[in-house]
């Protein structure tokens, strides 16, 4: 099946730095969604990207929907605590069915105060 | 408090029970989705539906059998399980207009975490 290759799997960083994560694919993409899911919790949508080249930030975030379509980052700056978590990108393939989402395996982020 | 609300939040079964997990969301969405996630592995869509009508079964076995009595509700019934079906549950909604095959935004609800003894 069609997959994502999100990396890295694990992060652990000092408060303050800033972080980027990427999901790549050899398929083409019309949108990516970046979710964020706390220990015993639903994922949470942080940014939707529709369209190449888009640039969205939401606070401190900041996601990119790659050109070629078949690669987005998120960037985190200034990590805090709080965000603290798995980050997990998903893409809708180009005739992708409803709903039918490929997500990558997951970035842990730990911050150390 | 999440839009998309399950119940239980947690489940113990044998492989002989029957059981239900039970989504509801009220965000006024049109799409519900019943979603696998299991240790390691990515999620994994195993239900579709689109203003109560199936549009998606991503071959999933017949020991998941789902039922969405209207736009709001979703459930998931379980018989006859295997250990190897125990993982996290999670109910998502969105907003689709039906026309055509976008994807909208999912919202997912915190999750059902089975396991199956």
């Amino acid at each position: 099946g069609q997959q994502l290759n999100q990396s890295p799997q694990s992060m652990f960083i000092q408060e303050g730095e800033d972080v980027s994560m990427n999901c790549t694919s050899s398929s083409i993409f019309n949108t990516w969604l970046w979710y964020k899911q706390d220990p015993g919790e639903g994922p949470v949508l942080l940014i939707a990207l529709y369209k190449a080249g888009e640039l969205t930030s939401n606070g401190r975030l900041t996601a990119q929907f790659g050109i070629t379509r078949k690669d987005s980052f998120l960037n985190i700056s200034a990590s805090i605590p709080s965000d603290v978590g798995i980050y997990f990108c998903a893409g809708q393939l180009v005739g992708g069915s409803q709903g039918n989402l490929i997500f990558g395996k997951g970035t842990k982020l730990s911050v150390k105060p | 408090e999440t839009g998309v609300t399950q119940t239980p939040r947690h489940l113990v079964m044998g492989m002989t029970n029957k059981k239900s997990l039970k989504c509801e969301q009220h965000l006024g969405h049109n799409a519900m989705y019943w979603y696998k996630q299991s240790a390691k592995k990515p999620l994994e869509l195993m239900f579709v539906y689109n203003f109560k009508e199936q549009t998606e079964n991503n071959s999933v076995p017949s020991r998941f059998s789902p039922e969405c009595p209207n736009s709001s509700h979703l459930f998931l019934h379980l018989h006859t399980l295997q250990p190897e079906d125990s993982a996290l549950y999670l109910c998502a909604s969105s907003l689709s207009t039906g026309l055509r095959r976008e994807i909208g935004e999912l919202f997912f609800g915190e999750g059902s975490r089975l396991t199956v003894l």
